[in-house]
């Protein structure tokens, strides 16, 4: 597996407190990624980042926010958890060029009660 | 934006028999069409992959094959095996976007009955 590591990786919270994904790297990857999967949904992405302080919403946005101070680290927050974010979440890697291919951390189950 | 559809939903099939799941995607300039596989409570991760200047890709018991023309391809597994079981997702990437980003389908849930 590719150097990637998400915490935690369960996490229980309960609905209308802030929530903090952490998304870390080893493998100097310019571009980040985070989906949620539901069931009937396959993947769908949150937010991305092409590079240190520059991200771009995705399909699924409304609710998060993401940072990215550093290469490494790619963070997911939910400023107020709804039940309707419970889910598991996954962050991957790619690099630019022609493999295109992204790499999927561990993921994080997260129940918002 | 690009749109994947997949299908089936669910596949059950014996062992020894071969499995075919079918994507379909929207966007004609779209050039890259990975696969990947999810085991339960596992990442993704991708099994095989195919560009647009190419029609089919084989590696071992699967191959992936691509029709621009119609705008669909299909994953498929010959002499499966239970260690097959396990959901299968299509994607699609468009070019130009600023970050490689993918579009994937709902995903297919493979069971291999020994």
């Amino acid at each position: 597996d590719a150097g990637i590591t998400q915490s935690p990786r369960h996490k229980v919270t309960e609905t209308g407190t802030p929530v903090t994904l952490r998304c870390h790297q080893t493998e100097n990857h310019r571009y980040m990624y985070w989906y949620r999967q539901d069931p009937g949904h396959g993947l769908r992405l949150i937010h991305y980042s092409y590079g240190v302080k520059d991200t771009d919403k995705g399909e699924v946005s409304d609710g998060y926010s993401v940072s990215r101070s550093k290469t490494e680290d790619f963070l997911l927050t939910l400023e107020s958890a709804t039940s309707s974010q419970t889910s598991v979440y996954f962050c991957a890697i790619s690099d630019p060029g022609g493999a295109s291919e992204q790499f999927f951390g561990p993921g994080t189950r997260l129940t918002v009660l | 934006g690009e749109n994947v559809e997949q299908h089936p939903s669910t596949l059950s099939v014996q062992e020894g028999d071969s499995a075919v799941i079918k994507c379909t995607y929207s966007d004609s300039a779209s050039n890259y069409f990975p696969w990947y596989k999810q085991e339960l409570g596992k990442r993704p991760q991708l099994i095989i992959d195919i560009r647009s200047n190419v029609g089919e890709k084989k590696d071992q018991r699967i191959a992936v094959t691509l029709n621009k023309t119609a705008k669909h391809f299909s994953l498929h597994i010959t002499e499966t095996q239970p260690e097959d079981s396990a959901v299968y997702f299509c994607a699609a990437k468009a070019p130009g976007n600023a970050g490689n980003m993918l579009t994937f389908g709902g995903g297919t849930r493979l069971m291999v009955k020994p």
